[in-house]
């Protein structure tokens, strides 16, 4: 299995600051990595895909970036409404696997 | 827009096998990837497998076989079941689409179940 650190656990942050979360991967991915934000009691919904895609709807504040085994989400600008858990996951390989969660307080 | 809705028991006695569906609302489930992925209470998510192609499956070699999904295109939903389950498989469930983007886009809300006698 593709293991995934994901770092920091958790972070405060203010509203306005850019604010960074890094997922390593245990191999090399290409570029097939993204991210999701959850929020208490709901599903997670996706933010990027295939490491650096926006996905329709999210705010461009949101950003991804990265290769290979080392990949980053920004926030530009955080917003009270970005409160949430961040959550990385891989789909190169079988079993997909998900990084243990940052989780943004602002 | 693809809407997923989770359905099943909300307990499960240990041992005995968990069973639910994802009823698929706003596209045909025929050639596509549909997953399970749970979570522990206040824990990360886990890929439990998908069902793609109508009856091909991939699971995560983790669940050791107890895992069985199938999908059932007259209703349009998919299943899961899990076997012997003990009270670390006290999860909420969530049915997803695995996209042609391999993201998963679309999410039902997600179902707790608690094994617990």
């Amino acid at each position: 299995d593709i293991q995934m650190t994901q770092f920091p656990s958790s972070l405060s942050a203010s509203v306005g600051d850019r604010v960074t979360i890094t997922c390593r991967t245990s191999q090399a991915i290409s570029s097939s990595l993204n991210w999701y934000q959850q929020k208490p009691g709901k599903a997670p919904q996706l933010l990027i895909y295939g490491t650096s895609n926006l996905f329709r709807g999210v705010p461009s504040t949101f950003s991804g970036s990265g290769s290979a085994t080392e990949f980053t989400l920004t926030i530009s600008s955080l917003q009270p409404e970005d409160s949430a858990t961040f959550y990385c996951q891989q789909s190169y390989s079988i079993p997909h696997t998900f990084g243990q969660g940052t989780t943004v307080e602002v | 827009q693809v809407q997923l809705q989770e359905s099943g028991p909300g307990l499960v006695k240990p041992s005995e096998t968990l069973s639910l569906s994802c009823s698929v609302s706003g596209g045909p489930i025929d050639n596509y990837y549909w997953s399970w992925i749970r979570q522990p209470p206040g824990g990360g998510l886990e890929w439990i497998g998908y069902v793609f192609y109508g009856r091909r499956t991939k699971y995560n070699p983790s669940f050791n076989d107890r895992v069985a999904m199938s999908t059932d295109t007259s209703q349009n939903r998919f299943s899961l079941n899990l076997s012997s389950v003990t009270p670390a498989d006290t999860a909420v469930y969530f049915c997803a689409h695995f996209s042609a983007a391999n993201s998963y886009i679309y999410w039902g809300q997600g179902i707790l179940v608690t094994v617990s006698s």
